[in-house]
Parts: structure tokens; sequence; C-alpha cells
């Protein structure tokens, strides 16, 4: 089956660093991908869409300038936290979406900022 | 909005035992609707996938069905094993690309 990957699988950082998440579809071209946030016992919440060649797509309530996406080819994309604060401590998840519309789930990344 | 709603938010069942999951949405216009599993600290492990169009999927021992009108699908596992306990999360893609989740059903089978 498809297969998403995320690197790192874990990341502490200080308060007021950036962190930059990486998010790989290995065996097939992803032309959407998807960025979600899961506090502790909630569901996913999405945060961001993003498509290849251009600008992500953000949920209300979500700050752009903080949470920098870039999607610059069908298998790659990134999410960096800037300036992270610790509230912005949370587990955050990738998928990409295969052109049969199922979406595929990378194993996560646990940021915690101290 | 679409609203995903699962009940219940968590279960616990003696191993062997047949159970079924809910999972409840609002907006009818869907194009599918696809159940997860999620162990703790982990990502998404997609179990099944329904398209709007079809009435119900199975994978082994899991049996989705999916009811667009009424907006209801459930998931049923067979048998249960100790190895099947995880969240469960249930989504709907409407009119737009991402999937919307529920909060997710808890799962505990003893042995």
């Amino acid at each position: 089956g498809a297969v998403v990957s995320q690197h790192p699988s874990w990341v502490i950082c200080k308060s007021g660093t950036s962190v930059k998440i990486e998010c790989r579809s290995l065996d097939f071209q992803a032309t959407t991908m998807f960025w979600y946030r899961q506090f502790p016992k909630q569901s996913l919440m999405l945060m961001a869409t993003s498509n290849e060649g251009s600008k992500a797509t953000y949920e209300q309530g979500v700050e752009k300038d903080k949470f920098l996406i870039n999607h610059a080819s069908l298998t790659l994309s990134t999410l960096t936290v800037t300036s992270a604060h610790p509230e912005d401590s949370s587990f955050y998840i990738c998928s990409a979406s295969s052109r049969a519309g199922e979406q595929y789930f990378g194993p996560g990344t646990r940021l915690t900022v101290t | 909005k679409q609203e995903v709603t699962q009940i219940p938010a968590a279960l616990s069942v003696p191993e062997g035992e047949n159970l079924v999951l809910n999972c409840s949405f609002t907006d009818s216009a869907i194009y599918n609707l696809q159940w997860f599993r999620q162990d703790p600290g982990k990502g998404l492990t997609s179990l099944l996938l329904i398209q709007s169009s079809q009435r119900e999927q199975t994978s082994g021992r899991l049996n989705a069905s999916l009811d667009k009108s009424s907006g209801r699908s459930t998931l049923y596992i067979a048998a249960s094993q100790p190895g099947d306990s995880a969240t469960y999360l249930c989504a709907v893609k409407d009119s737009g690309y991402a999937l919307n989740f529920g909060k997710g059903t808890s799962l505990l089978v003893t042995p």
C-alpha cells in the first residue's frame, strides 16, 4: 500500500525557535497533502491543504505566518513552525491524497516546546 | 460545516465478542467515508474506505456499512482480540479535499 513518512518522529525545541517537519509520499505522487494537528484525547484538526506548486490553503484560525507550508514537489511537503511557543506543543500529522481520493497518513511528529 | 460524531467514546469488551462502533455525520452529500485505527502516540492506519455509491466494505474481521441518506456508518468487528485495542476514527470527505474527523472511539479488548 501507499506509504507516507514524516521526519522527525519527535522533536523538543526551546521557545522562540523554529522547527521544520517533512512529509514524504514514498511510492506515489501526491498532488495534495494535508497537515493536521491533534491535541491529547482530541480528534485531528485540519490546519492547511497543500497543493504542489501553489500556496497552501489555511483553515480559519490557523496563522499562515506562523505555520509555513511548502509543497515543492509531488512527493514532499514541509511544515515549519516559526517562533514556537509551548502552546504549539502537539502531535502533527500529514496525509497525502492518492488519485482515487483515499488519504494515507504519516506516522506523526510529536512536538514539545519548552 | 460537516460534523462527525462517534458513539460510544469508549468501549471495553472481553476478548471474542463481536462489537459495533457508530459514526454519524450531518451533511449527507459526501464523497467517501473512511475508518482509521490509531494506536497511542502513533499515526493513522486506514482500515476501510467506502465510496458514496457503496453500501459496505469488508476486510477480514472488519465490516463497515454506509447509509448516506441517514448520515450513518457502522464499523463491525468480529471476534475481537486484545490486539484490536486502539482508537477508531471515522472520517468523512465531502465537498472539500480534506477529511472531517470524529473524536474517535477508544476500544479496549481484555483477555
